[in-house]
């Protein structure tokens, strides 16, 4: 079956530091590969998406390239800020069939 | 537009009640999810719908969970004589297709005592 794998957590940095969280996958096909973020007390919701090979998704200046040969869609920011500490999800969506989710990648980002 | 709406978004019960969650997806919206999630942890699948027709319910726990979306619209997540180890968050979430992105409710908090 489809597999998530995530960077395990928590993460900690300092404001304007950089940011990777890796994701690798395992999937029949060609799903969609997502990152979610959950910010404290709220429900997920959609940071960037990427739905094919070499596609690169973008939001609020973080970035994941979805590479089938290394099957990783890893998530990158150049300077966080206080304000991103989340918990990000890595998922992928199958042409048919459910979703698969990671366990999460906790960042907290200091001032 | 209206996004997902669930409810309710508390629900405390004793143990052995049964309780209805239910979930309104964004209109137009092909494909429902329900997941259940811990603290701390990601979404767990639970089951799924296109349209009407329940398309994967594997992750089910038990035969005390059952789901339904009669007119393709709505749905309902029932709990049959409830246990505490059922107290989590439950979130639903619909999407255009199966492929798409899903947007993710508020979520039903449950306590079973």
């Amino acid at each position: 079956g489809n597999s998530v794998t995530q960077m395990e957590g928590p993460v900690t940095l300092s404001e304007e530091a950089f940011l990777t969280i890796n994701c690798t996958y395992t999937a029949t096909g060609y799903p969609s590969l997502f990152w979610y973020v959950q910010y404290p007390g709220e429900g997920l919701q959609l940071l960037l998406k990427a739905t094919k090979a070499d596609d690169k998704g973008s939001n609020k200046g973080f970035e994941a390239t979805y590479r089938k040969e290394t099957t990783s869609f890893h998530l990158e920011k150049g300077s966080v800020q206080v304000s991103d500490s989340a918990v990000y999800f890595c998922a992928l969506s199958p042409l048919a069939g459910k979703s698969t989710f990671g366990d999460g990648t906790t960042l907290t980002v200091k001032p | 537009g209206a996004g997902v709406s669930q409810s309710p978004r508390y629900k405390v019960t004793k143990r052995g009640q049964d309780v209805a969650l239910r979930c309104d997806p964004i209109s137009g919206h092909v494909s429902l999810y329900w997941y259940r999630q811990a603290l701390g942890q990601g979404p767990e699948f639970l089951t799924y719908f296109n349209y009407e027709a329940q398309q994967d319910k594997s992750g089910l726990p038990n035969d005390r969970f059952s789901a339904e979306r009669p007119e393709g619209s709505i749905s309902t997540l029932t709990i049959q004589r409830t246990e505490q180890r059922d107290s989590a968050m439950y979130r639903c979430a619909s999407s255009p297709l199966t492929r798409y992105e899903q947007f993710f409710g508020p979520g039903t908090r449950l306590t079973v005592l």
